[in-house]
C-alpha cells in the first residue's frame, strides 16, 4: 500500500516570492506522483504529474515537481507566486494497480 | 480529459433522511470512482463503481450506508443513507484518465446535514 505525507498544513507566502510545498511517500513498488490544486469552493484540478521519464516535471500556470526517488519525495515548487495561486493543494500517489491515495493538503495563502 | 457533471451542487438535509447524488460523465469510461472531502480535510475513497457488477467499497464504508448504482458507462450514483452532521462533507465523483490512471474530478456536491 502506499501513503503520502505532506509535511505542511498551512504555507503562507508573500507575492512574488518563492515556495515549495513539500511531500513525501511511501511505497514498496514503483509509483505513480500527482499534484492537484483546488481554489475556493471548487473541484480537484490536476497540475501536473509524474509517471516516468525525466523526474523535472513543470504544469502550464510555472509549477514544477521533481520526483526524488531516494527521498522518497515529490516537492511542488514556484519560483514568483501570484495571489491567484492561492488554493489547497495535493499530493497523491498510486502503484500501478491500485486506487490514488492522497495527503491531507497544504493550503497556500499567498499575502499582498 | 473527461467533463464531469454533478447533481445537486449543494443541498441541505435533515438527520435520518437520504439524498442520492448523481454524476454525468461525456465519455464512456470503465471505472468512476466516489470520494468524500470532510471538513479540512483530504479526499478519501468511497467505493469504485464498476459498470454490471456490484461495487467494491474500502475499508470503513458499507453498501447499506452508501449504496451505488453504476447503470451504463458514463453514469453513476451514490446514495449517502439515514444521513447524520457526521456525514455532512462533499462528495466527489471522478474517473480515470486512459494512460496510467490519473483522476479527473467533478465540482463536487456539497452536504450538509442538520
Amino acid at each position: 500500500a502506499q501513503s503520502v505525507t505532506q509535511l505542511d498544513s498551512q504555507v503562507p507566502v508573500f507575492e512574488e516570492a518563492p515556495v515549495e510545498l513539500r511531500c513525501n511517500y511511501s511505497s514498496s513498488v514503483s509509483v505513480y506522483l500527482f499534484w492537484y490544486v483546488q481554489y475556493p469552493n471548487q473541484g480537484l484540478q490536476l497540475l501536473l504529474k509524474y509517471l516516468s521519464g525525466s523526474t523535472l516535471v513543470e504544469s502550464i500556470n510555472g509549477f514544477e515537481a521533481e520526483f526524488n526517488k531516494s527521498q522518497t519525495s515529490f516537492h511542488l515548487r514556484k519560483p514568483s507566486v501570484h495571489i491567484s495561486d492561492t488554493a489547497e493543494y495535493f499530493c497523491a500517489v498510486r502503484g500501478p494497480h491500485t486506487p490514488l491515495v492522497f495527503g491531507k493538503g497544504t493550503r497556500l495563502s499567498v499575502i499582498a | 480529459s473527461a467533463v464531469i457533471s454533478q447533481k445537486p451542487s449543494r443541498d441541505i438535509c435533515q438527520r435520518g433522511t437520504s439524498l442520492t447524488i448523481q454524476c454525468q460523465v461525456d465519455s464512456q469510461v470503465t471505472m468512476m470512482f466516489w470520494y468524500r472531502q470532510q471538513p479540512g480535510q483530504s479526499l478519501t475513497l468511497i467505493a469504485t463503481a464498476n459498470q454490471g457488477s456490484e461495487a467494491t467499497y474500502e475499508s470503513g464504508f458499507v453498501i447499506d450506508k452508501f449504496p451505488i448504482s453504476r447503470p451504463n458507462l458514463t453514469f453513476s450514483t451514490l446514495t449517502v443513507s439515514n444521513m447524520s452532521p457526521e456525514d455532512s462533507s462533499i462528495y466527489l465523483c471522478s474517473v480515470a484518465g486512459l494512460v496510467t490512471g490519473e483522476l479527473f474530478f467533478g465540482e463536487g456536491s456539497r452536504l450538509t446535514v442538520l
